[in-house]
């Protein structure tokens, strides 16, 4: 199993460009994590989807954040405009179902975000 | 609301001692918890997971943690520290049967040759 695989593993933009980062979770899995990670805030959920729909995304900092999951196979999270501020690494993760108790989370390797 | 608290935000140990990582929980429900580990520029690995099990859960690497109802607590624990546990570590909650995790802040384990 590849695991879960993220792109970019770096990006670099400016202020005001539009950033994609793109995710494909294990395959058989049927819920997808998206996170932030930064020093201040330490790891923030920012949605996730449950059978390719977003089920929460209380954690999406603003408008300027949009996620979307077209098939099972492949997540994305867009960022336009972009500011400096949004700078961190970004993780995806994805869990299977499971008759009880709480699903394992596995994660991507993450893309590093860094806006100019 | 269920949240964690890593007591300690850096560990310092020498290779071939034991590692303690001191991790409090607060949930309203019954509470699954895991323990994941993060080496530098990679993503999380999990490491262990309570599920309420066996109150002793061992993991990979040699580590273990116990969950302890009556303190909160679900400190992992490795009796010999190995140079590649440099990394960070981080106390993660979920209600039993959801699929929202609180991470804790994370301990950054360094350990000494």
């Amino acid at each position: 199993d590849a695991g879960v695989i993220q792109s970019p593993r770096h990006e670099v933009t400016e202020m005001g460009q539009e950033v994609t980062l793109r995710c494909k979770p294990i395959s058989g899995h049927n819920s997808l994590f998206w996170y932030r990670q930064t020093m201040m805030r330490g790891l923030e959920l920012l949605i996730y989807f449950n059978n390719n729909v977003p089920i929460d995304d209380s954690g999406m900092p603003e408008d300027r954040f949009s996620a979307k999951m077209p098939n099972a196979s492949f997540s994305t999270l867009k960022i336009q405009p972009s500011e400096p501020r949004d700078s961190a690494v970004y993780f995806c993760a994805s869990s299977s179902p499971r008759t009880r108790g709480t699903d394992t989370q596995y994660f991507g390797p993450g893309t590093r975000l860094t806006v100019l | 609301a269920q949240s964690v608290t890593q007591l300690d935000s850096h560990v310092s140990v020498s290779e071939g001692t034991p590692v303690l990582l001191r991790c409090n929980y607060s949930s309203s429900y019954s509470p699954s918890l895991f323990w994941y580990v993060q080496h530098p520029n990679k993503g999380l690995q999990l490491l262990l997971k309570y599920t309420s099990a066996a109150t002793l859960v061992k993991g990979i690497n040699g580590f273990e943690a116990e969950f302890k109802k009556s303190e909160t607590s679900f400190h992992l624990t490795k009796p010999s520290a190995h140079m590649s546990d440099a990394a960070e570590y981080f106390c993660v909650v979920s209600k039993a049967a959801g699929n929202k995790l609180t991470f804790g802040g994370g301990t950054r384990v360094l350990v000494k040759p």
